[in-house]
């Protein structure tokens, strides 16, 4: 089945360690999204990938990086985790960023614990 | 560790009953509008989307309302069922302004008793 992979699902790391969180995906989609999401809260865009063109949103932290070396592949590099920065970390992507083809689908998450 | 996070609002209802969860959106100029269901520990999963040119669409269980008078939407799920607990989000978009990203709302829990 067509599906947005994340790895690790659990992933601890200590703190000012960088740490890197991968998202796949066998959909073939143009656009692939990292959001954040803490407890009880939403998820909060953190930044997306159109093809090869990178869009930062305002207020992500510059301690957040991301790469798309390929269609299939998205990484997220927290590059000195602070302990606010404990998180699911959520991938998506969808096939398009306008018209019918924003439905975003989900990856199930990394849960990142930095101690 | 995680910041405390904000109590989300739940709804607790009993099995075989209809539950109706509500989203206030904010952006007039949205136009599409997604319900997302999210498990305890998983990525959230598409349920039902809607466009500004209607006012309900029907899924399985599932109905959404539309009332963009005043920027109101819910989520109907008849015969409700143990499996249907989970925290339940809304997402605004706009479809033809250039490009758009997905704004969710706060998310509301689902409780459901046998």
């Amino acid at each position: 089945d067509a599906m947005v992979i994340q790895n690790p699902r659990y992933q601890v790391t200590q703190f000012g360690k960088p740490v890197t969180l991968s998202c796949s995906q066998t959909l073939n989609h143009n656009v692939m999204y990292w959001y954040q999401q803490k407890s009880s809260q939403a998820p909060k865009l953190l930044f997306h990938y159109y093809d090869k063109d990178f869009n930062n949103e305002a207020d992500t932290p510059d301690n957040f990086q991301s790469r798309r070396p390929n269609t299939s592949f998205c990484f997220l590099d927290i590059r000195s985790p602070g302990l606010g920065d404990a998180a699911m970390y959520l991938c998506a992507t969808s096939r398009d960023r306008d018209g019918g083809a924003l439905k975003q689908y989900f990856g199930p998450g990394t849960r990142l614990t930095v101690t | 560790g995680e910041s405390v996070g904000l109590h989300l609002p739940t709804l607790s209802v009993q099995e075989g009953d209809n539950s109706i969860i509500n989203c206030a959106y904010s952006n007039s100029a949205s136009d599409y509008f997604i319900w997302y269901k999210q498990e305890s520990g998983k990525g959230p999963q598409f349920i039902i989307d809607i466009r500004s040119n209607m006012d309900k669409r029907q899924g399985q269980r599932v109905t959404v309302l539309l009332n963009k008078t005043v920027k109101h939407l819910s989520l109907q799920i008849a015969a409700t069922q143990p499996g249907d607990s989970a925290v339940y989000f809304c997402a605004e978009t706009s479809l033809y302004s250039g490009y758009s990203t997905l704004t969710f709302g706060k998310g509301t829990m689902l409780l459901v008793s046998p």
